[in-house]
């Protein structure tokens, strides 16, 4: 069974320019998480799908992110413009159903530095 | 406040030896807590989960043991290997949430010498 997939794998841009990750979740899961992942840090969930609606965005910084998951299954994350601190790794994440204790698979994650 | 704090920020342990990663919570509205390993350059990776009405798990040589009234859950690794030798999340899931949203800490790097 094939992984969640992310491209692209690493990112380098300047301050205030604009960016945009993509996911790809396993087949048949339902659920799809953004998380972010500061270095030296646990990752901190940016924003949940179930199919193609958005179950928790409580902690995505809606004025410089966005994402959106077309026809429930592919995802797109998108920061516009980038600060030094969007630095991190964004890691993608699904799940069958998305209640509490469905497993997550986790992709490899972007390696975003932003200078 | 939804937190988890989780210690040692990292640890060395020789082949052989016990690992021990604790985690502590600041609030009883968790119902859910697994533990993910992690691999330099990999996605965080499901080891073990818990659930508060146990107060121990073991599979293989990963054992959770969870303390509910001191808010308090750690994993041991038995035999520890270098293989093992990774970044450990422990992780929470809010009861009051109804979805699939994990705090995680802070993160425990292990390195088991040979």
């Amino acid at each position: 069974e094939a992984g969640v997939a992310q491209s692209p794998r690493y990112k380098i841009i300047e301050k205030r320019q604009s960016v945009a990750f993509w996911c790809n979740p396993i087949s048949g899961h339902a659920t799809l998480y953004w998380y972010q992942q500061i270095l030296g840090q646990g990752p901190k969930l940016l924003i949940q799908f179930q199919n193609n609606g958005v179950v928790d965005d409580s902690q995505l910084p809606k004025d410089r992110f966005s994402a959106e998951r077309l026809k429930g299954v592919d995802s797109t994350l998108k920061i516009q413009p980038a600060k030094l601190e969007d630095s991190a790794v964004y890691l993608c994440a699904s799940s069958f159903t998305g209640v509490g204790t469905d497993t997550q698979y986790f992709g490899p994650g972007t390696r975003l530095t932003v200078l | 406040q939804q937190q988890v704090k989780q210690s040692p920020q990292s640890l060395i342990v020789q082949k052989g030896g016990i690992s021990i990663i604790n985690c502590a919570y600041e609030n009883t509205a968790f119902d859910y807590f697994p533990w993910y390993q992690q691999f330099p350059g990999k996605g965080p990776a499901l080891l073990i989960a818990i659930r508060p009405d146990v107060s121990e798990k073991k599979e293989g040589r990963f054992t959770i043991s969870f303390n509910k009234s001191a808010k308090q859950f750690s994993l041991h690794i038995m035999d520890s290997q270098p293989g093992d030798s990774a970044t450990y999340f422990c992780a929470a899931n809010p009861r009051s949430s109804n979805t699939g949203k994990l705090i995680f800490g802070q993160g425990t790097t292990l390195q088991v010498k040979p």
